[in-house]
């Protein structure tokens, strides 16, 4: 079983939609979250950054994590077509020697 | 991210040929980082270093070397390329550890290699 577990889509949604993304994990020694988005051809870019549980919100993006059920969400309001992309999740223990675990991604489709 | 450069972007070899893959970083991060991407499998970590003489292997570490040659620079290197190494490489760097409160991973854009 692999520690990061994320729906690979694709997800498709109209514009103006409210998308959620999700993943779980089995470590319970995670407690840096974070979702990075991945255009076509790039490498991947942060998105959002969350320590612990609770949500924090970015413009359209809010990111929670709920560390009792080892389930992080994205959150994309008002869904434009420039969303589309690849969105990761990457969670770490801490920031000393453990390096990142990343989800397999979302693939995102927004129709215009 | 034009401070993470790759070179080169993209690379069409045959089975059994040294192959190297190059990253060099003008953000001034010590650690730095090698992942490939497969379809369905995501970013996994093939090796990371946290300093010039800090290297580390990550999960997928058989079948490849690294060098860093330098704070700026940090090498990949398939000693004997094999087709199941068709990949996308993704070379990132970070500066936890230099006082971040955060562990971001800044990428480069990536290298296509293709093993026949």
């Amino acid at each position: 079983q692999k520690e990061v577990e994320q729906d690979p889509g694709p997800l498709s949604v109209p514009e103006g939609a409210i998308v959620s993304l999700n993943c779980t994990y089995s470590n319970s020694a995670f407690q840096y979250f974070m979702w990075y988005r991945q255009y076509s051809r790039k490498g991947p870019e942060l998105l959002m950054y969350t320590y612990s549980s609770g949500n924090k919100e970015d413009g359209r993006f809010t990111a929670q994590v709920d560390k009792s059920s080892k389930y992080i969400s994205l959150f994309i309001r008002d869904s434009q077509p420039s969303d589309s992309a690849t969105y990761l999740c990457a969670m770490s223990a801490d920031t000393g020697r453990r390096a990142l675990t990343f989800g397999s991604g979302t693939r995102l489709q927004v129709q215009p | 991210d034009a401070d993470v450069t790759q070179t080169p972007r993209n690379r069409i070899t045959k089975t059994g040929k040294r192959i190297m893959l190059e990253c060099s970083q003008t953000k001034g991060h010590d650690r730095m980082y090698w992942y490939r991407q497969d379809p369905g499998l995501g970013l996994r970590l093939i090796y990371y270093s946290f300093d010039v003489k800090d290297i580390n292997k990550g999960e997928i570490s058989d079948g490849y070397s690294v060098s860093r040659q330098a704070q700026a620079k940090f090498s990949l290197s398939l000693e004997s390329a094999i087709p199941n190494q068709t990949a996308l490489y993704f070379c990132a760097t970070s500066d936890a550890g230099q006082g971040a409160r955060t562990d971001t991973q800044y990428f480069g854009p990536g290298t296509r290699l293709t093993v026949l």
